[in-house]
């Protein structure tokens, strides 16, 4: 089946430092990936879409200065959450969809940031 | 902004026993999908069911659809201890293939 990697799943930083989470799509090929953002005990928030080889388009009231989204490959996008604050301190999942646009999307294990 | 709502929030039930969650939504879909996460990882995806359909199954799986209440709902039948878990649904957009999440169900399932 298809599979998305996630890399780190854990990472703790200091307030004002940049942080990147990788997403991979393993055996297959995303033109579009998602970005999600989930409070504890929480639904998941869309954050943005990211497109390959384009801008990602970021859904509203997210800061696309503070969340830099990059989709430089089929199988690649990462997240880089700048000068990250205690408030950015979340679990961050991305997701994939391996064929067309309504069929099932396929999530990564997701990444615990914790910024102190 | 999130779709939907679901309920209960919390269920709490017996091994061998039926587990039912309610999805609603609130504007058109593509289709609506039931996903499951174990705490503190990603999302597995459990069933689609597309816009033009009432009912699918999938194994212990039964989901309905009724788009003119905007309501899906997930039964899991014999349900077991390993089924504990939070699903929610998710409607599928027609605005680039976007999927929005509910709220979530959480489950518990005692031996």
């Amino acid at each position: 089946g298809a599979v998305v990697s996630q890399h780190p799943s854990r990472v703790i930083c200091k307030s004002g430092t940049s942080v990147k989470i990788e997403c991979r799509s393993l055996d297959f090929q995303a033109t579009t990936m998602f970005w999600y953002r989930q409070f504890p005990k929480k639904s998941l928030m869309l954050m943005a879409t990211s497109n390959e080889g384009s801008k990602a388009t970021y859904e509203q009231g997210v800061e696309k200065d503070k969340f830099l989204i990059n989709h430089a490959s089929l199988t690649l996008s990462t997240l880089t959450v700048t000068s990250a604050h205690p408030e950015d301190s979340s679990f961050y999942i991305c997701s994939a969809r391996a064929t067309g646009a309504n069929s099932p999307l396929h999530f990564g294990n997701g990444t615990r940031l914790t910024v102190t | 902004s999130q779709q939907g709502e679901e309920d209960p929030q919390a269920l709490s039930i017996q091994e061998g026993e039926n587990a039912t969650m309610n999805c609603s939504y609130k504007t058109s879909i593509n289709n609506l999908q039931w996903y499951r996460q174990n705490s503190g990882r990603g999302l597995v995806h459990l069933i689609l069911i597309r816009s033009n359909e009432r009912e699918k199954h999938s194994g212990r799986l039964r989901v309905t659809l009724d788009t003119s209440k905007k309501s899906s709902s997930l039964l899991i039948t014999a349900s077991r201890a390993a089924d504990t878990a939070s699903y929610f649904c998710a409607t599928g957009q027609n605005q680039g293939g976007k999927l929005i999440f509910g709220q979530g169900t959480e489950l518990s399932v005692k031996p």
